[in-house]
């Protein structure tokens, strides 16, 4: 089946720095989602990105789809504390239309120091 | 809208019993997909219905494992008989389908199986 390959797996960082964290596929993807996950919790849509090149953001956040289509990356600008949670890449690839299932990152941990 | 709904939240139960997982979709939505999450294997995919009707079942893990989705707002994921290796996260998720989905995951059910 399809691999992702999310990096880093942990950041400690202070409150304030910004945060970078992405995703590489072995195959290509049409589809890459970033979501957060926060303790006791579901994960949390942040940013969908539909086509290569694409860069999004959303408030502090900001997405890009990779030019190869097998990559994406989340950057996190002036990191606060409520940012601390796990940050998951998801994709969907090229495989027919319809509801088919996304394949999911490892996770990115990101630990916040005030 | 009150989101995707699952219930219940927490789950002990002993080795051998029957467990039933609930859930609500998203009104509207015509996708459903069951994920199971672990410290070790992260999220996984078990199943996904489009319409109602199962598309792919790849990921239940064996024949212990059963879904059911019986109308548009309603489905289930049945272990039986359980095991202490079945103890996870398990998250329902929904999205309207078609080509750019976007996927609204539930709160979780937290199952310990002992």
């Amino acid at each position: 089946g399809q691999q992702l390959n999310q990096s880093p797996q942990s950041m400690f960082i202070q409150e304030g720095e910004d945060v970078s964290m992405n995703c590489t596929s072995s195959s290509i993807f049409n589809t890459w989602l970033w979501y957060k996950q926060d303790p006791g919790e579901g994960p949390v849509l942040l940013i969908a990105l539909y086509k290569a090149g694409e860069l999004t953001s959303n408030g502090r956040l900001t997405a890009q789809f990779g030019i190869t289509r097998k990559d994406s990356f989340l950057n996190i600008s002036a990191s606060i504390p409520s940012d601390v949670g796990i940050y998951f890449c998801a994709g969907r690839g090229i495989s027919g239309g319809g509801a088919d299932g996304l394949t999911f990152g490892k996770g990115t941990h990101l630990i916040i120091q005030p | 809208d009150a989101g995707v709904i699952q219930s219940p939240r927490h789950e002990v139960t002993e080795m051998g019993q029957e467990v039933t997982l609930r859930c609500k979709p998203i009104s509207g939505h015509n996708s459903l997909f069951w994920y199971r999450q672990t410290m070790m294997r992260g999220l996984e995919l078990l199943i996904y219905f489009n319409n109602n009707v199962p598309i792919d079942d790849s990921g239940m893990p064996e024949d212990r494992f059963s879904a059911k989705m019986p109308n548009a707002s309603f489905s289930t994921l049945k272990i039986q008989p359980s095991e202490p290796r079945d103890s996870a996260v398990y998250f329902c998720a929904s999205s309207l389908g078609g080509t750019q989905e976007t996927q609204y995951f539930g709160p979780g059910t937290r199952l310990l199986v002992l």
